[in-house]
């Protein structure tokens, strides 16, 4: 198993430009979600899911967009960069929910100028 | 709301020293309690975890306690290590509807040095 990956490893973006960050994993997870990680504000949840067409917002979701049609994929989208978006971004996954062991990705480090 | 706090941000020890990491939830419906080790340039990973129907639990040199009264957790890690050194994080369940519902929060995160 590859367990969780995540592409691309590093990106920049300029302002106002769209991307997506990818999320896979083959466990056969039904939980996922997306985290972005900054230096003295530890890991915050964007969006989580809890299974294929099911996904919901976490503490900080605004600028971020999410969609689960398989249960193996995660993507997570930024529709318009700001700065304010520079951050190292980590994907998770677990068996069944919030209370299951969570299995991170490598993490992608986004820069927005 | 929702809420974790964790300090301190970060911990210098000694080889040999014990360290401790104390975190706080805002939830008393919280009922599980894990605790993430990340090393440089890698994802979190779980390193224990402790779930509300018990006050305490060990593995080998790490351990964590749970006051559910006082809504506060804590890592303990003993006869601590050079290969220690990392970024600790602690997190709380905030389940909706079923145990498969809701979300995992972190604290902010402790990064512990162990010098030789």
């Amino acid at each position: 198993n590859a367990g969780v990956t995540q592409t691309p490893k590093f990106q920049v973006l300029k302002t106002g430009q769209s991307m997506t960050l990818q999320c896979a994993q083959d466990m056969n997870h039904e939980y996922m979600s997306w985290y972005r990680q900054d230096p003295g504000m530890g890991l915050r949840l964007i969006h989580y899911s809890v299974g294929a067409g099911i996904t919901d917002q976490g503490e900080v979701p605004n600028g971020y967009n999410v969609s689960r049609s398989t249960t193996e994929d995660f993507p997570l989208r930024l529709l318009s960069a700001a700065p304010s978006q520079t951050s190292v971004y980590f994907c998770a996954s677990s068996l069944q929910g919030p209370l299951y062991e969570q299995y991170f990705g490598p993490g992608t480090r986004l820069t927005v100028t | 709301g929702e809420n974790v706090e964790q300090h301190p941000s970060t911990l210098s020890v000694q080889e040999g020293d014990s360290a401790v990491i104390k975190c706080t939830y805002s939830d008393s419906a919280s009922n599980y309690f894990p605790w993430y080790k990340q090393e440089l340039g890698k994802g979190p990973q779980l390193i224990i975890d402790i779930r509300s129907n018990v006050g305490e639990k060990k593995d080998q040199r790490i351990a964590v306690t749970l006051n559910k009264t006082a809504k506060h957790f804590s890592l303990h890690i003993t006869e601590t290590q050079p290969e220690d050194s990392a970024v600790y994080f602690c997190a709380a369940s905030f389940t909706l509807f079923s145990s498969n519902t809701g979300k995992l929060i972190f604290g902010q995160g402790t990064t512990l040095q162990v010098k030789p």
